[in-house]
């Protein structure tokens, strides 16, 4: 079936700088992926729509320039914590879906820390 | 706007007993609604998916799940539970484009 990969699956970074986490669709075109954050024992919250070949849609709330999201590709979608502080820690998620398919995949997941 | 509300964040169940996990919706337009299953420190798995067909869904892992438009709900069931479906489900639903609102989710353990 359909896979979507996500790098780092683990990250520790200091408080101040950027990391950059990637999701790819292995198997499939995908022109539209979502990432999401959870937090422990939570549920998933959507931050933001990642286009293909255009600007992400951010969900209210969500801070476009500290959650810089790139889709360069239609196999590649990035999100990039800016400036990271210990409250950005948590599991984030990206999806994907295929092209003319209703099925989401998602992706393993990517624990962030910042300390 | 749609919603999402799964009754009951915990639920505890014996083995070989009758697994039933509670969902409701809320949506102006005809849904598409899934449920996924998350295991500790992983990302998620569908389990299956409603997206207008048969209003009786099967998915992987003996689950299924009734869509009932009258009741706006989609519970997901499992005849007999087995340990290995201890995890995290979570109900979801989406219009059209993928992007999926999720319910809180609903812990499973199941005792032997």
């Amino acid at each position: 079936g359909a896979v979507v990969s996500q790098h780092p699956s683990r990250v520790i970074c200091k408080s101040g700088t950027s990391v950059k986490i990637e999701c790819r669709s292995l198997d499939f075109q995908a022109t539209t992926m979502f990432w999401y954050r959870q937090f422990p024992k939570q549920s998933l919250m959507l931050m933001a729509t990642s286009n293909e070949g255009s600007k992400a849609t951010y969900e209210q709330g969500v801070e476009k320039d500290k959650f810089l999201i790139n889709h360069a590709s239609l196999t590649l979608s990035t999100l990039t914590v800016t400036s990271a502080h210990p409250e950005d820690s948590s599991f984030y998620i990206c999806s994907a879906r295929a092209s003319g398919e209703d099925t989401i995949y998602f992706g393993e997941g990517s624990w962030l820390t910042v300390v | 706007a749609q919603s999402v509300t799964q009754l009951g964040s915990h639920v505890s169940v014996s083995e070989g007993a009758l697994v039933l996990l509670r969902c409701n919706y809320s949506s102006s337009v005809p849904p598409y609604l899934f449920w996924y299953v998350q295991y500790p420190n992983q990302g998620l798995q569908l389990l299956l998916k409603y997206t207008s067909a048969a209003t009786l869904v099967k998915g992987i892992n003996g689950f299924e799940a009734e869509f009932k438009k009258s009741e706006t709900s989609f519970h997901l069931t499992k005849p007999s539970a087995h340990m290995s479906d201890a995890a995290e489900y979570f109900c979801a639903v989406s219009h059209t484009g993928g992007k999926l609102i999720f319910g809180q989710g609903t812990e499973l353990s199941v005792k032997p």
